[in-house]
């Protein structure tokens, strides 16, 4: 079955608003969450990542948002710009990030 | 940021023959890795490779797969004999030590027909 799960296929947000993306977990042992952005035909490329013994951490417009116990973690970006128009993938590891878990992908599409 | 590149971006093969994927990863990192994505499915891990061995491996790394990086140059996948199920991109990744961000190239598109 599938360990990482993300549960919306696409996300649309007006310009200036708030992009919230979410993701879902199974395996108790995972203790890295990451979230990748990809657009088509490119590499898919690190914009922030956790471990499990924090459960909050801000970049800039970026903030990830790790709920151990339900198992789920997400992702916010403030003032959403046309440009984080792409796909974004979440992703597990445990013991180290030496086997990540994706998950499907939403694609958020921001919209003038 | 760094960079791993992967040759060629597309490949078309006939089933049975052999196939080889190039993997240039960023020059400094240590722990290489391959990750499959069928159309329409997620990213799903193959294999890691460090200090010329392979340390995990899923069930999708199936006998007819191999990886090697012969004396510092390409991390390689291979596969041979190829089968339809094969299609896919492939994506490659390298991290300078297991613990730290993975880094992945832009993927192979593999057709086998």
């Amino acid at each position: 079955g599938q360990q990482v799960k993300q549960s919306s296929p696409s996300l649309t947000v007006q310009e200036g608003g708030i992009s919230i993306l979410n993701c879902d977990y199974e395996n108790d042992m995972f203790d890295y969450f990451a979230w990748y952005k990809k657009y088509p035909d490119n590499s898919p490329t690190l914009l922030i990542s956790v471990r499990s013994n924090v459960d909050k951490r801000e970049d800039g417009r970026l903030t990830v948002f790790l709920n151990k116990s339900g198992k789920h973690f997400s992702l916010h970006i403030t003032a959403s710009q046309p440009e984080d128009t792409a796909v974004y993938l979440c992703a597990a590891g445990d013991g180290g990030n030496n086997k990540l878990t994706f998950g499907q992908g939403t694609v958020l599409s921001v919209i003038p | 940021g760094p960079k791993v590149l992967q040759i060629p971006s597309h490949q078309i093969i006939d089933m049975g023959q052999m196939v080889t994927l190039n993997c240039d990863p960023v020059s400094n990192h240590l722990y290489f890795y391959w990750y499959k994505q069928i159309l329409g499915q997620q990213m799903e891990f193959l294999v890691n490779f460090y200090n010329g061995k392979v340390m995990e491996k899923s069930k999708l790394f199936k006998d007819q797969f191999s990886v090697e990086r012969p004396d510092g140059s390409y991390f390689t996948l291979k596969i041979q004999p190829t089968a339809l199920e094969d299609s896919a991109v492939y994506f490659c990744a390298s991290s300078l030590a297991g613990t730290d961000t993975q880094y992945f190239g832009p993927g192979t598109r593999l057709l086998v027909l």
